[in-house]
């Protein structure tokens, strides 16, 4: 079975520019997460979906930020226009749902995002 | 406000060492605990999960233990390897705060051959 999968691994972008990650989540995972970790930072949540909806927003940063997960599959987290504070490691993980161990979260390798 | 806090920061081990990793959270309603291991430049694993209910699991050389009413879960390595060595994170479900997971800052564990 295929794991939590991101794209780009890396991307350097300058300040005003526009980046967009993916995140594609294991097959049948409903719950889809993203979280960051910026510079000496603990890894903090982003927002939550559930299959297409948005469930928590509550830790994104600004409105600068717009994430989407059309058809409850893959997910996009867009960064327009992006900021020097931006740059981190952007994290996706999914869950299957439900009760109990449904609630293991899986996480991707990240993205480093670098705004210069 | 939940805050997750893990000690040490760091740990040097010689290989064959029985360690122990702490990790402490402020708000003891908690729904479940992950232990992770991340590897340098590489994503999260999920290592064990324990639900508030439980008091240990076990999977393998690693044990993990919750002790929610004072906050703390630890988590034991035995026979430590030099694969070991990682960052090991502990995070933190709380049913009030919806599914997301509240994070420690991580031990870096070194297991010197």
């Amino acid at each position: 079975e295929a794991g939590v999968t991101q794209f780009p691994s890396h991307s350097v972008i300058e300040k005003g520019q526009t980046v967009t990650l993916r995140c594609d989540p294991i097959s049948g995972h409903d719950n889809l997460y993203w979280y960051r970790r910026v510079m000496g930072k603990e890894i903090k949540f982003l927002l939550h979906f559930v299959k297409e909806s948005k469930q928590d927003e509550s830790g994104m940063p600004n409105n600068r930020f717009l994430a989407e997960r059309t058809g409850g599959t893959y997910s996009t987290l867009k960064v327009q226009p992006a900021e020097l504070e931006d740059s981190g490691v952007y994290f996706c993980a999914s869950s299957l749902g439900g009760s109990g161990r449904g609630y293991e979260q899986y996480f991707g390798p990240g993205t480093r995002l670098t705004v210069t | 406000k939940q805050e997750v806090t893990q000690i040490p920061a760091a740990l040097s081990v010689p290989e064959g060492e029985n360690l122990v990793l702490n990790c402490s959270f402020t708000d003891s309603a908690i729904y479940n605990l992950q232990w992770f291991r991340q590897d340098p430049g590489k994503g999260l694993t999920s290592l064990l999960l324990i639900q508030s209910s439980q008091r240990e699991q076990t999977s393998g050389r690693l044990n993990a233990s919750l002790d929610k009413s004072s906050g703390r879960s630890t988590l034991y390595i035995a026979a430590s390897q030099p694969g070991d060595s990682a960052t090991y994170l502990c995070a933190v479900r709380n049913m009030e705060y919806g599914n997301k997971l509240v994070f420690g800052a991580g031990t870096i564990l070194r297991v010197k051959s």
